[in-house]
């Protein structure tokens, strides 16, 4: 079973500031790394599939990069609503588990 | 774009069992294979059973393979999770959401399960 770790589990940032979050397989899933953000309160969205393509309406300073064992979600510059939870998922597997999430917050 | 709405949480007892229910408006269920996932508090997502679009592949994971059903009626456009024998490590949010090669598209707001005495 593929494991995904996910770090920091916070990171504390300012509107306006780059967030970089890190997603880590325990084995190679290839490009099947999808990333949703969650906020206070809400289901989950998905923001980018296949490790780099945005899903449809996701603004371009949400971008996705990595293959293999490692994967970065990159949001160029925060803005007040990108305050949320983001969780990593594989879909190389069965099960296609998810990672425990970062929290990223407001300074 | 379908919608979807999770009902049939609440409190239940160890051992007890509660049925969820997952509609779907703006599209028909029909087309969409979906799946199950929760949330402890606290925690990250989990996912808990997939089933196909035509009710034919059911796949549950190993945490609740037994105990937990999933079911659908393609007429009535929704699907349902029974779960008995809950667990108190079965409490969170459960989502419904429809999913495609292993990406999970559309969620549901979710509906919370709580299993204390």
């Amino acid at each position: 079973e593929i494991v995904l770790t996910q770090s920091p589990a916070t990171l504390s940032l300012s509107p306006g500031d780059r967030a970089t979050l890190s997603c880590r397989a325990s084995q190679s899933i290839s490009i099947y790394l999808n990333w949703y953000q969650q906020r206070p309160g809400q289901a989950p969205r998905l923001l980018i599939y296949d490790a780099s393509d945005r899903a449809t309406g996701i603004p371009p300073r949400f971008s996705g990069s990595g293959s293999g064992t490692d994967f970065t979600l990159t949001i160029s510059s925060l803005e007040p609503e990108d305050f949320a939870i983001y969780h990593c998922q594989q879909r190389s597997k069965w099960p296609h588990a998810f990672g425990g999430g970062t929290k990223v917050e407001i300074k | 774009e379908i919608q979807l709405v999770e009902s049939g949480g609440g409190l239940v007892q160890p051992g007890g069992s509660l049925r969820l229910s997952c509609a779907a408006s703006g599209d028909t269920l029909r087309s969409y294979d979906i799946n199950w996932a929760r949330q402890a508090p606290g925690k990250g997502l989990e996912w808990v059973a997939h089933i196909t679009s035509s009710g034919d592949a059911l796949y549950y994971a190993d945490s609740v393979r037994g105990r937990f059903t999933v079911s659908r009626d393609n007429a009535k456009n929704s699907l349902y999770l029974q779960m008995n024998s809950l667990r108190a490590d079965d409490t969170g949010v459960y989502y419904c959401a429809t999913h495609r090669s292993g990406i999970y598209y559309n969620w549901g707001q979710g509906t919370l399960v709580t299993v204390s005495s």
